[in-house]
């Protein structure tokens, strides 16, 4: 069976600082896929990024990272010069080769101005 | 724009009535699936189709149901509505198959179901 957790409801941060979110993962296969999705107040879904288990150096779209511990199965988000637009609701998301998703509670981020 | 099409975007219904939510896919993808999000809740995975058939199932009540069409559309019915059912309705696609091409989930704007 496939879990993610996130053990972080909600967090906060200083506009311009930096926030890292934590996720954990299990599973039993060897090829999955990791990704982080940003759920704003309009609820739709975006992509933030993604990580192939595969590779081992860490994905980075701008000012989002991931610190990617495969074997820890551990999977967080860095989000640096915060803006007021991350304010969001974050979740992490593990993709498996069956090709189902499985999503953790969520981690609901404010941005302090 | 994710290229996943939702329709309707809002609905209003009485209990004990029956909807449909439309969904079209990505162009090429050949996996669907529906999540149910009630407010300020996560993500609850319905159901999985992939080229037509029933993939997977999670926390799906007897009174739903689902398919996906030839033309890879799907469609979900919701029967016998009860309050509780209100929520937003995710319908999210992927390549699907074992391609390490895009194997991320694409979300559509989702369908907010009002019961009253």
């Amino acid at each position: 069976a496939q879990t993610v957790t996130q053990s972080q409801p909600e967090m906060s941060v200083q506009e311009a600082e930096t926030v890292t979110l934590s996720c954990t993962y299990d599973t039993s296969e060897s090829d999955y896929y990791l990704f982080w999705y940003k759920q704003p107040p309009s609820r739709q879904m975006i992509l933030v990024i993604r990580q192939e288990a595969y590779k081992q150096q860490n994905a980075t779209e701008n000012r989002f990272s991931v610190n990617f511990q495969k074997a820890a199965k551990s999977f967080s988000l860095k989000i640096s010069d915060s803006q007021l637009g991350d304010a969001a609701m974050y979740f992490c998301a593990l993709r498996v080769l069956s090709n189902q998703f499985y999503f953790g509670t969520g981690t609901s981020l404010t941005v302090i101005p | 724009d994710s290229g996943v099409t939702q329709t309707p975007k809002h609905l209003i219904t009485a209990t004990g009535q029956r909807v449909t939510l439309r969904c079209s896919p990505r162009s090429g993808d050949l996996s669907v699936y529906w999540y149910q999000q009630s407010l300020d809740q996560g993500l609850q995975f319905l159901i999985q189709y992939y080229n037509g058939e029933e993939r997977a199932k999670g926390n799906i009540l007897e009174r739903f149901s689902a398919q996906q069409f030839p033309d890879l559309h799907s469609e979900l019915n919701l029967s016998s509505l009860e309050l509780g059912d209100s929520a937003l309705y995710f319908c999210a696609s992927s390549v699907g198959g074992r391609s390490r091409g895009s194997a991320e989930a694409f979300f559509g704007q989702g369908t907010r179901l009002t019961v009253v």
